[in-house]
C-alpha cells in the first residue's frame, strides 16, 4: 500500500448505531487530519493531529471523537449522528511542523446517516 | 473572518485555454495551495504559491499577487480529462489551509 489508505470507503448507518473510519498513511509523515465535504461547501478541517497529539479541534460535535494511536494511523469514532452528517469524510497527512508543506489525501469515507 | 472566493462552475473546450480565479481575505498568509479532485476521487496536489508571480507546471500555471489577494490557475490545451473540480486554499498564520467552495470545470468536445 502506498500513500493514503480510508476504510471503509462507503457506510451506510441508522443514528443510532456507532461505527468507525480507518485512516493510515505510508509516507513518513508525522501529521494527520479530519476533513468533512459536503457538496458545493468548503471542505471543514474537523481535527488535527501532530506527532500523535491534536492540536486542532474546530467545534466539532462530540458525537465525532478521533483518534490517533501512532503516527501512521488514525480513526474517526461515530455515535449517534443526524442525516446533515451525510458527507464525503477525507483524511489527509503532511509533513507537520510548521511549514506549508502539501497535504496527500486519502479517497474518502461516503457517510449516508439515515 | 477569513474567505476564498472561487467561481462555482466553468465551462470550456478541449483544446482552449481557461484561467480559474480565486481571492482571499484570510488572518496572515504562507502560501496559497491548488487541488484537483475529480469526482469521487481524493483532491490531489497541483501548485503552491508563496511568492507573487506566475509558476509554470507543464500545461497548468499558477499565478499569485499577494497585494491584491488573488490566484488564477491557468489551464492550457484542455484535454476531457481536465474534467473536475479545481480547490483553491490559503495556509493562514497556523499552518491550517483554508478551502474555497472548489470550481468545477466542464470540458466540451
Amino acid at each position: 500500500e502506498t500513500g493514503v489508505t480510508q476504510t471503509p470507503r462507503h457506510l451506510v448507518m441508522g443514528m443510532t448505531n456507532k461505527k468507525s473510519l480507518k485512516c493510515e498513511q505510508h509516507l513518513g509523515h508525522n501529521a494527520m487530519y479530519w476533513y468533512k465535504q459536503s457538496a458545493k461547501k468548503p471542505l471543514e478541517l474537523m481535527f488535527v493531529y501532530s506527532l500523535e497529539e491534536r492540536v486542532e479541534n474546530n467545534s466539532v460535535p462530540s458525537r465525532f471523537s478521533p483518534e490517533c494511536p501512532n503516527s501512521s494511523h488514525l480513526f474517526l469514532h461515530l455515535h449517534t449522528l443526524q442525516p446533515e452528517d451525510s458527507a464525503l469524510y477525507l483524511c489527509a497527512s503532511s509533513q507537520g511542523g510548521g511549514e506549508p508543506n502539501e497535504q496527500f489525501f486519502g479517497p474518502g469515507t461516503r457517510l449516508t446517516v439515515l | 473572518g477569513q474567505n476564498i472566493d472561487q467561481p462555482t462552475e466553468m465551462t470550456a473546450t478541449e483544446g482552449a485555454i481557461v484561467q480559474i480565479n480565486c481571492t482571499y481575505q484570510t488572518s496572515g498568509f504562507n502560501g496559497l495551495f491548488w487541488y484537483q479532485q475529480h469526482a469521487g476521487e481524493a483532491p490531489t496536489f497541483l501548485s503552491y504559491n508563496v511568492l507573487d508571480g506566475l509558476e509554470e507546471k507543464g500545461r497548468f500555471s499558477s499565478f499569485l499577487s499577494r497585494s491584491k489577494g488573488y490566484s488564477y490557475l491557468l489551464l492550457k490545451e484542455l484535454q476531457m480529462k481536465d474534467s473536475a473540480s479545481y480547490l483553491c486554499a490559503v495556509m493562514d498564520s497556523n499552518y491550517q489551509l483554508i478551502w474555497g467552495a472548489g470550481t468545477k470545470l466542464i470540458i466540451k468536445p
